[in-house]
């Protein structure tokens, strides 16, 4: 079946625009993650969700930064007024259920870039 | 809090040969899984092969196998019969055993970028 899917590719945006990053994630899987890549940060972990249940947001950088799922499916993680350093890689993630040795899968991630 | 240190940024072999990866962590914990990722340019992070803590015997993927010392907390990757696709960065990762809120995720190490030389 298909795998975990992010849109866009690719985004470049000027500095203060707000941007939206969208995940679909493996269909049935009720975990989502989102994590971050950056050069000077390395793979750090954003947010969590896992079903109905209440999201894990303590790996947000800041409150600019912010996540929903809609539907328990597709999720959409939206940076505010972004910044110089919020250029990254905003990698994706689902698993089949949350713990034991349930691998997560990782869409192919969307390479934001801000001028 | 858990860390995962990779020291190696770089690390090359020639194809055919072996070569070994090497991780270590902190943690406090004793329930926990341990995971070496691979992530190509397409930047698709592609799982290698996975250990559980409670577990003795290292885990074996065909030509990947993992030297997992608990007590040392250290974790090892040895990739045999190095071949040209498995060029890439390598990511060791940490994720807690047990399910509480917001105890899923994967702390990374810095990774270990291995180019494969023909």
């Amino acid at each position: 079946g298909a795998g975990v899917s992010q849109s866009p590719s690719n985004k470049v945006t000027e500095k203060g625009k707000d941007v939206e990053l969208r995940c679909d994630p493996i269909s049935g899987h009720t975990a989502l993650y989102w994590y971050r890549q950056s050069l000077g940060q390395g793979l750090e972990f954003l947010i969590y969700f896992q079903g109905n249940s209440a999201p894990d947001k303590s790996g947000l950088p800041s409150d600019r930064f912010s996540a929903e799922r809609t539907g328990g499916s597709v999720s959409t993680l939206t940076i505010q007024r972004t910044q110089q350093e919020d250029s990254a890689v905003y990698l994706c993630a689902s698993s089949i259920i949350a713990g034991g040795s349930y691998e997560q899968y990782f869409g192919p991630g969307t390479r934001l870039t801000v001028t | 809090a858990q860390t995962v240190t990779q020291s190696q940024p770089e690390m090359s072999v020639q194809e055919a040969e072996t070569v070994t990866l090497s991780c270590t962590y902190d943690t406090s914990e004793s329930d926990y899984y341990l995971f070496w990722y691979k992530q190509p340019p397409s930047r698709q992070m592609i799982l290698v092969i996975r250990q559980e803590a409670y577990k003795q015997q290292n885990a074996t993927e065909n030509r990947f196998s993992v030297n997992f010392q608990k007590a040392a907390k250290s974790f090892s990757l040895k990739i045999s019969d190095s071949q040209l696709g498995d060029a890439a960065m390598y990511f060791c990762a940490y994720r807690r055993g047990i399910i509480i809120q917001g105890a899923q995720k994967l702390v990374f190490g810095q990774g270990t970028r291995l180019t494969i030389n023909p």
